[in-house]
């Protein structure tokens, strides 16, 4: 019964790698989220999509990118990794405006350590 | 977007009703009261939503004030499993939105 599938459950990244974290969901949803959550500072959004080859920028987007290829798979790049993109990764998917978009269905996480 | 007020925590006892309460005074009229929850090390789950009138489904009740500024979420028979982050968002039902978490309420529910 799982309908958003995050690639990776745990990553173990170095300073400056590129670092691709994927999501799939199955539900047909036009909707796609990508958030991360750290303690203390509860879940901030990075990029959604609400189309096919469409991005908006959320609340944190720097070194940060986003790619809608598919409808159902929405993938965050980051391009040069971090120790300050250490976080919980958490993707998210909805129907469009008027039928439901922010009844988000979310992914397990993927947990990414950057050293 | 509407703000939203929780208390920051709560305990309610394993069994009880789990009454969270949310204040949202500058709501507009074609905004949504919903409410998630995030269990540990999960990500976070869609209880419940509601415009106007009391919502009732197989996880919750909500509870909105006739003059639609503030809402309470009601777990039935609350269990040791409900022990969670419960998050109260305002919003509209709109293309391109950017839904947004605040700080919510931790509640523990105790044997």
């Amino acid at each position: 019964d799982v309908k958003v599938t995050q690639s990776s459950r745990y990553l173990v990244k170095r300073t400056g790698e590129k670092v691709f974290l994927e999501c799939v969901q199955d539900m047909d949803h036009e909707n796609m989220f990508w958030y991360r959550q750290d303690p203390g500072l509860g879940l901030r959004l990075i990029y959604f999509s609400y189309d096919v080859k469409m991005k908006e920028k959320g609340d944190i987007p720097e070194g940060y990118s986003v790619s809608r290829e598919k409808k159902e798979r929405f993938s965050l790049i980051l391009e040069s990794a971090s120790t300050n993109q250490t976080s919980m990764y958490l993707c998210a998917s909805s129907l469009p405006g008027g039928s439901g978009a922010n009844v988000l269905t979310f992914g397990a996480g993927s947990r990414l350590t950057v050293l | 977007d509407a703000k939203t007020t929780q208390p920051p925590s709560m305990d309610c006892a394993e069994g009880r009703a789990a009454n969270l309460p949310c204040n949202h005074s500058t709501i507009s009229g074609n905004e949504y009261v919903y409410w998630y929850r995030q269990i540990h090390s999960q990500g976070p789950q869609y209880i419940i939503h509601g415009l106007k009138n009391n919502e009732t489904n197989e996880m919750a009740s909500l509870i909105i004030t006739e003059d639609r500024k503030s809402s309470t979420l009601i777990l039935p028979h609350a269990t040791l499993r409900d022990t969670a982050v419960y998050y109260c968002i305002v919003r509209v039902d709109a293309a391109g939105n950017k839904l947004t978490f605040g700080g919510g309420t931790r509640v523990l529910v105790k044997p």
